[in-house]
């Protein structure tokens, strides 16, 4: 049973690009959650999809913006890179059953920006 | 909104002991659920217990268990017979009634000592 996949591991851009990030859910889930880890600190919530749409979103600006296709996976894009938004990116799935549920994390993508 | 406090940035343990990691939180909801998720250095986030607020018995996963004191908004993990696996960041987490994202505290580093 393949577990959430991310892809790439690492990254490096330089400030003002644009990047987009891929996830791949655990296989039966149908929900996908974002979260921006900066170094020594907790996860904070980007946003969360569903049926292809934005469910939840978390106080991240406009720059960050994701999708999700039709097998769940989901992408996430950030424009304008800044140096703030070097971080680890996760990516979680869970079942769209209601409030509670478990989410799964990916390994996370390593953004770098100089 | 929902925060969650992490008072002890480091832990350290001798292996087989008993260490107890610390998390409180702040909500106004009345049905809630909580978690503890390990993060190793390979970095890849593990759930290691869930607790379901409206449940008063105390969430227990073979070496891992919960206090759960919900009046005082407390929810500290108790890890007995350390292993050097153990190892790790470990982060509390808060999920409301409504939706299912996460709200993490700032994590513990738990060194494992031999």
């Amino acid at each position: 049973d393949a577990g959430v996949t991310q892809s790439p591991t690492h990254l490096i851009k330089t400030r003002g690009q644009q990047v987009t990030l891929r996830c791949s859910p655990k296989s039966g889930h149908d929900t996908v959650s974002w979260y921006q880890q900066a170094l020594g600190q907790g996860p904070q919530f980007i946003f969360q999809y569903y049926e292809e749409e934005e469910r939840q979103r978390g106080n991240f600006p406009d720059r960050f913006s994701g999708h999700q296709f039709p097998n769940y996976s989901s992408e996430l894009n950030v424009n304008a890179l800044l140096l703030g938004d070097s971080a680890l990116y996760l990516c979680a799935s869970s079942l769209a059953r209601g409030a509670g549920e478990t989410q799964y994390f990916g390994p996370g993508t390593r953004l770098l920006v100089l | 909104a929902q925060t969650v406090t992490q008072s002890q940035p480091e832990m350290s343990v001798q292996e087989a002991e008993t260490v107890t990691l610390s998390c409180t939180y702040d909500t106004s909801e009345s049905n809630y659920y909580l978690f503890w998720y390990k993060q190793p250095p390979s970095r890849q986030m593990i759930l290691v217990i869930r607790q379901e607020a409206y449940k008063q018995q105390n969430a227990t996963e073979n070496r891992f268990s919960v206090n759960f004191q919900k009046a005082a908004k407390s929810f500290s993990l108790k890890i007995s017979d350390s292993q050097l696996g153990d190892t790790a960041m470990y982060f509390c987490a808060f999920s409301g009634e409504y939706g299912n994202k996460l709200v993490f505290g700032a994590g513990t580093i738990l060194r494992v000592k031999s």
